[in-house]
């Protein structure tokens, strides 16, 4: 494709519903990212893939949260028991390696939780 | 911890003006400073890096490690480069995690 792609575009889900968002980065890139962005805020680090590999979820905010990406390709992050405070933009973002290559995102998904 | 800081939510400036969106960061090491661009219904898009030395769109930024500061300048504003601009920065040599300020609107007045 010719970006980074995610869907859906827009969530709403119910207080206590689980949700998944979908990632396809630009083919070949290593790594992948999550950002959480907040209304008002800049994105905020969630968690990091060098290929299938998880190296960094330090951003994770909760265990309610959840990502992998089993083939080093695309990439799912989900919300178990979505709460009022998970509503955000959530940024995928890739890159072809990680270390000094420039990351491109994607368009994000809007997550309102209700 | 790294931080990064904007102080300014929105400037406004006439076009043909001269612009800087102050950046100021904390980083216990060197770090690679950076300047990302969102416009108006499009995804976040890298503008500029420190490392680069290079000028887009008529935008410089200089890094004052002095000043713990990386300003994003252009002399003569123009319409289309109003957009949310965000600083962020990343440890040097690391991968990029970045750490993004809570960005700053740029808003050009014909």
């Amino acid at each position: 494709g010719a970006g980074v792609s995610q869907s859906p575009r827009y969530k709403v889900a119910k207080r206590g519903q689980d949700v998944a968002l979908r990632c396809d980065p630009i083919s070949g890139h290593v790594s992948l990212f999550w950002y959480q962005q907040a209304l008002g805020q800049g994105p905020e680090f969630l968690t990091y893939f060098q290929n299938e590999a998880q190296l960094d979820k330090s951003g994770l905010p909760s265990d309610r949260f959840f990502a992998e990406r089993p083939e080093g390709s695309v990439s799912t992050l989900k919300i178990q028991r979505t709460q009022q405070e998970d509503s955000a933009v959530y940024l995928c973002a890739s890159s072809l390696t990680g270390k000094n290559t420039e990351a491109f995102f994607g368009q994000g998904t809007r997550l309102t939780v209700v | 911890a790294q931080r990064v800081t904007q102080p300014e939510k929105l400037l406004s400036v006439f076009k043909g003006a001269p612009v800087e969106l102050k950046c100021n960061y904390s980083y216990s090491g060197s770090p690679e400073l950076f300047w990302y661009v969102q416009y108006s219904r499009q995804r976040l898009q890298l503008l500029l890096r420190h490392i680069s030395r290079e000028s887009i769109k008529g935008f410089t930024a200089d890094l004052n490690k002095g000043e713990t500061s990386f300003h994003l300048k252009k002399p003569f504003a123009q319409e289309e480069d109003s957009a949310m601009y965000y600083c962020a920065l990343t440890p040097s040599g690391g991968y990029q995690k970045v750490t993004f300020g809570t960005g700053t609107k740029l808003q050009v007045i014909p």
